[in-house]
Formats: C-alpha cells, sequence, structure tokens
C-alpha cells in the first residue's frame, strides 16, 4: 500500500512568486492534514480536511494560504504571494474516518521543503 | 490551549544503552492521545508509540516504552538498547479525540556507536 506522497520535495522561489504543493494522501483515507515547520520551531497544524470539507482551517496564518481538496482525494496547497517568512517544511497526513476507531493515527508524506528567497 | 513541550533539544546516547526524552504537555481535556514519532534523516516521520491517557497502564513497543504521568502531564519516552538506526528527530505530540496533533519542538537523539 502506498503511503501519503507529497510534491515537490524541494522548492526554491523568489518572494512574492507563487507556488503550490500537493499532497495525495493514503487511498480511502478521508481526514487530510497540512502541517509546517519553520525552522527551529515546533510543527504547527495549519489545517483538516474530511474528504473535500474543511473540517478546521485554525491553523492557516492568513490569505495568502489556499487549500483544496477537489473530490476529496488529494490536496493542494497554495502560497500566493509567497513571503520570506513562509520558508519551511509543510508537512501532509491523512488517517482514516473516525468512525473506524478512537485513535485517529495519522500517517505522514515526507513533507515538502519551502525556501523563500 | 493545548501546548506540549520538550525540554532537550539533542541528546546522545551509546550504542546499546539505555536514553530516556522527556515531555511535558498542557491539556483541558480527560480524553486525548499522546504520541511519540520519529523523524530519521531524510526520511519520513513515523509512529513510534501512543498512550491513551484513560490507560493507566504504559504503552510498550519492544524497545520503546513511556513513562506516562498523567498527573503531572508527563510523557517521557524510553529507548532500550539503542541502535544507530534509532538515530532521528523525536516529536512528543498530544491529539484530543479526532483532532489536530500538537507537537514539542522536538528532540535530536544521536546514537554513537
Amino acid at each position: 500500500e502506498a503511503g501519503v506522497t507529497q510534491f515537490p520535495s524541494h522548492s526554491v522561489i523568489e518572494k512574492g512568486q507563487t507556488v503550490t504543493l500537493r499532497c495525495d494522501p493514503i487511498s480511502g483515507h478521508d481526514n487530510l492534514y497540512w502541517y509546517r515547520r519553520v525552522m527551529g520551531k515546533e510543527i504547527k497544524f495549519l489545517l483538516h480536511f474530511v474528504k473535500e470539507s474543511k473540517q478546521d482551517e485554525s491553523g492557516m496564518p492568513n490569505n495568502r494560504f489556499l487549500a483544496e481538496r477537489t473530490g476529496g482525494t488529494y490536496s493542494t496547497l497554495k502560497v500566493q504571494p509567497a513571503e520570506l517568512e513562509d520558508s519551511g517544511v509543510y508537512f501532509c497526513a491523512s488517517s482514516q474516518d473516525l468512525a473506524g476507531g478512537p485513535v485517529n493515527e495519522q500517517f505522514f508524506g515526507p513533507g515538502t521543503r519551502l525556501t523563500v528567497l | 490551549a493545548q501546548t506540549v513541550t520538550q525540554s532537550q533539544p539533542e541528546m546522545s546516547v551509546q550504542e546499546a544503552e539505555t536514553v530516556t526524552l522527556s515531555c511535558t504537555y498542557d491539556t483541558s481535556e480527560n480524553n486525548y492521545y499522546l504520541f511519540w514519532y520519529k523523524q530519521p534523516p531524510s526520511r519520513q516521520m513515523i509512529l513510534v508509540i501512543r498512550q491513551e491517557a484513560y490507560k493507566q497502564q504504559n504503552a510498550t513497543e519492544n524497545r520503546f516504552s513511556v513513562n506516562f504521568q498523567k498527573a503531572a502531564k508527563s510523557f517521557s519516552l524510553k529507548i532500550s538498547d539503542s541502535q544507530l538506526g534509532d538515530t532521528a528527530m523525536y516529536f512528543c505530540a498530544l491529539q484530543e479525540y479526532g483532532n489536530k496533533l500538537v507537537f514539542g519542538a522536538g528532540t535530536i537523539l544521536r546514537v554513537k556507536s
């Protein structure tokens, strides 16, 4: 079974440009999460999809970030325009429907390292 | 607000020895879950061990075990018989039912031969 995949693995862009990150969750996982780790700091939650709906987007830093999950499959996270402080590693995770059990184990992708110059 | 604190930025241990990584947390919920994740260099983050708050018994997975002290809100990870492959960044995380993970800043563990 394929794990969570993310594309690209690295992205280097200039301030003001646009970048789109993609996450493909494990097949059948309804829950999809985005997290971000800025250099040397904690991994921070960005948002949570249940299928195609945004369940919780309380961690989105500002309106320069737009996440979508059309059809409830893969998800994209677009940053437009990018700023220097957006640099970091963006992780995606997926988990099964909560009805499957009490422990909602999240499986992580390898992350996308974003560098904004 | 939920918080997770890992007070040890880096640790080292000799191969075959035992090491304990510390984690404290804060939550107002009575039901929650605690996790230790491991991220080896240039590799994906994987789950090492998890603990349900309603269970008093400490979780164990082979060489990995936890010391869960609910009243003290402490959740340390003990790695026995350390191996070179245990070298990684270790993250402690808190999850309330069905919701997001709240992570600590991580502890870099280096296992030396």
